[in-house]
């Protein structure tokens, strides 16, 4: 069964710090990982995803990677601001049960203070 | 257009009651799924529609009933909750099929809960 743990649980930066968010998964055959950001009682905003045969996607001031091989991914965010602000989640796309299915992680809550 | 709508918003119901949760989308997608999530924890898989027929279901009580009427909308009926069902109720949709290689989920804001 596939497990995805998401390291810190919570993290709070002063704003203009560069972060790293953590991801690890148990079971390399995935077919990609996909970044989200939720805020309070809302929805989930896909921000990054990443195939499974690339090393990293970029979008403006996110940067992600992947190491199948190893289990991780990474979240990186350059010049971090207080709208930055959420809980940012995890998750590993794979076959299950013969459907393209989702495991997230736990999540890491990011607080930037201004 | 990447968008999943879900309707309502924000549901009150009493346990006796009976109401619908809909979801839509027009971008193609042949996979749509229900998930649900409590306060501070991840969304957790409840039931995967493949090309309009149920493919998963993650062990869920027989209150929650979902149906797929055609490509583009999904529903879950719900009959009987429990106060502990209370949560945000996420769709989210996909291309279908596993020889897809580059695939992603997309999301819609969610239905707020609230069983008394």
């Amino acid at each position: 069964k596939q497990e995805v743990t998401q390291i810190p649980a919570a993290l709070s930066v002063p704003e203009g710090e560069n972060l790293v968010l953590n991801c690890s998964f148990t079971d390399s055959a995935i077919y990609n990982l996909q970044w989200f950001r939720q805020d309070p009682g809302k929805g989930l905003t896909s921000l990054l995803l990443i195939q499974s045969s690339q090393r990293e996607q970029t979008s403006g001031r996110l940067n992600a990677s992947l190491d199948k091989s190893s289990g991780r991914s990474t979240l990186y965010i350059a010049a971090s601001q207080p709208g930055d602000s959420a809980t940012y989640l995890c998750a590993v796309g794979y076959s299950g049960a013969g459907s393209y299915q989702l495991t997230f992680g736990k999540g890491t809550k990011l607080s930037v203070i201004p | 257009d990447t968008e999943v709508t879900q309707t309502p918003k924000h549901l009150v119901m009493g346990m006796t009651n009976k109401k619908s949760l809909k979801c839509e989308q027009h971008m193609g997608h042949r996979a749509m799924y229900w998930y649900k999530q409590k306060a501070k924890k991840p969304p957790e898989l409840m039931f995967v529609y493949s090309y309009e027929k149920l493919s998963i279901n993650e062990s869920v009580p027989s209150r929650f009933s979902p149906e797929c009427p055609n490509s583009s909308l999904l529903n879950l009926h719900l009959h009987a909750l429990q106060p502990e069902d209370s949560a945000l109720y996420l769709c989210a949709s996909s291309r279908a099929g596993l020889a897809v290689t580059y695939n992603e989920q997309f999301f819609g804001p969610g239905t707020r809960l609230t069983v008394l």
